[in-house]
């Protein structure tokens, strides 16, 4: 069974310009995360989609957004890239919202480099 | 207020040493996950376990071994005789029901580093 796969692996964009990063979650599994660990830091937060709504989403400014398609996959769209959005982006999925008994499995992450 | 704390930074030992990465969490709720996670060089996070608030029962996985203690709100993590394989950042991870959202918290992590 496939895992948590992210793509591209690598992207460096500049200043100002807008990044995409995409997400395909574990088949079967209808919630996707969205974590930035910037250097130094640990795992923040951004954005939580299921069954294709977004759900919740951490204290990042709105230039962070992003949406889930109906086979679940997601993409994760920062605007106006600031220098410190340089981080690695995470992804993760799990089964079910409404129950706490499901981890959720990470994806390799796509490493942002904003110059 | 961090829900999730790792005060241990970073923490080095020689092959074959014993090594417990602390955790300790905050929480209201009487339901909740707690978990731990693997972050090699690779970058993509390893489940390691996950335990719910209503089983306090200890863990052992080979050379790892987990102990839950509620009253000190704390899961700490021990590998016994480490490897330089085991060298990577551990996160540790609090999901708890907050408006109907279930979102791990995570702890800063400690970079753990096995020497040969």
């Amino acid at each position: 069974e496939a895992g948590v796969t992210q793509s591209p692996t690598h992207l460096i964009k500049t200043r100002g310009q807008q990044a995409t990063l995409r997400c395909s979650p574990i088949s079967g599994h209808t919630s996707v995360y969205w974590y930035q660990q910037a250097l130094g830091l640990g795992l923040q937060f951004l954005l939580w989609y299921d069954e294709g709504e977004e759900r919740n989403r951490g204290n990042f400014p709105p230039r962070f957004s992003g949406r889930q398609f109906p086979n679940y996959s997601s993409e994760l769209n920062v605007n106006a890239l600031e220098l410190e959005d340089s981080a690695l982006y995470l992804c993760a999925s799990s089964l079910v919202r409404d129950r706490l008994n499901t981890e959720a499995f990470f994806g390799q992450g796509t490493r942002l480099t904003v110059v | 207020a961090q829900k999730v704390t790792q005060a241990q930074t970073e923490i080095s030992v020689v092959e074959k040493e014993d090594v417990t990465l602390d955790c300790v969490y905050e929480t209201r709720d009487t339901t909740y996950y707690l978990f731990w996670y693997k972050q090699p060089p690779s970058g993509e996070l390893v489940f390691l376990i996950r335990r719910n608030s209503f089983d306090e029962q200890n863990e052992i996985s080979g050379r790892y071994s987990w102990n839950f203690q509620k009253s000190t709100s704390s899961f700490n993590f021990t590998i016994t005789a480490s490897q330089v394989v085991d060298s990577a950042v551990y996160f540790c991870a609090l999901s708890e029901e907050t408006g109907g959202s279930y979102i791990p918290t995570f702890g800063r992590g400690t970079s753990l580093i096995v020497h040969p």
